[in-house]
């Protein structure tokens, strides 16, 4: 299995419901990411995680908390969004070390498009 | 500081034409670069790399791209545009001291015109 899953693919939220992205992988990567992509933009990282634990935070809001269950599962927790928030939220994995990962190179999911209303 | 540029946020070719995308960084430090493609409403696919060996690499869907130290570039090209190569391309750039970080250009995108 050489690829990220994230569910759901789309997602519609109001200003004050609790919603959580999913992302599996099943390639024994010990590295995993969100990014987040407004239309026409890179990707922004938001957040790295490295053996279940996080490791980077790129200054990213409360409303957002991301938590990773287990090697194989990273979820993004979703509260009290705003507009602005809608984008398409990418996930990634790689090997947990950065010159490997360089390497072997950088797992992307499809993403899930998030419409906040 | 590093960062990758990509000149030209739009570029459009005809069919079977030379599809050049370019992509320069600012590094001090030796990079691993990447090209990624996406299509409308999908993730990032990696189209190729360079890490080490090899200045000129081949990636899928016929593409390939030369790392130039002298000149800090890292081209796409493609000798023959085909429609279905019409998306956006990032290219990115991965630092050796700076762990697992992406660093991405702000993308190309590309139109093929029939």
């Amino acid at each position: 299995d050489t690829e990220v899953t994230q569910t759901p693919k789309h997602l519609v939220m109001g200003m004050t419901n609790k919603k959580s992205l999913k992302c599996e992988q099943h390639m024994g990567h010990r590295a995993m990411y969100w990014y987040k992509q407004k239309a026409k933009k890179p990707p922004e990282l938001m957040f790295v995680y490295s053996y279940e634990k996080l490791s980077i935070n790129e200054s990213v809001p409360s409303r957002f908390s991301p938590e990773c269950p287990n090697s194989s599962l990273l979820n993004l927790h979703l509260h009290a969004l705003q507009p602005e928030d809608s984008a398409l939220y990418l996930c990634a994995s790689s090997h947990e070390h950065w010159d490997r990962a360089s390497v072997r190179g950088y797992t992307f999911g499809s993403g899930t498009r998030l419409t906040v209303v | 500081a590093q960062s990758v540029t990509q000149l030209g946020s739009h570029v459009s070719v005809s069919e079977g034409a030379l599809v050049l995308l370019r992509c320069n960084y600012s590094s001090s430090v030796p990079p691993y670069l990447f090209w990624y493609v996406q299509y409308p409403n999908q993730g990032l696919q990696l189209l190729l790399k360079y890490t080490t060996g090899a200045t000129l690499v081949k990636g899928i869907n016929g593409f390939e791209a030369e790392f130039k130290k002298s000149e800090t570039s890292f081209h796409l090209t493609k000798p023959s545009a085909h429609m279905s190569d019409a998306a956006e391309y990032f290219c990115a750039v991965t630092l050796t001291n700076t762990g697992n970080q992406f660093y991405f250009g702000t993308g190309t995108s590309l139109t093929v015109i029939p």
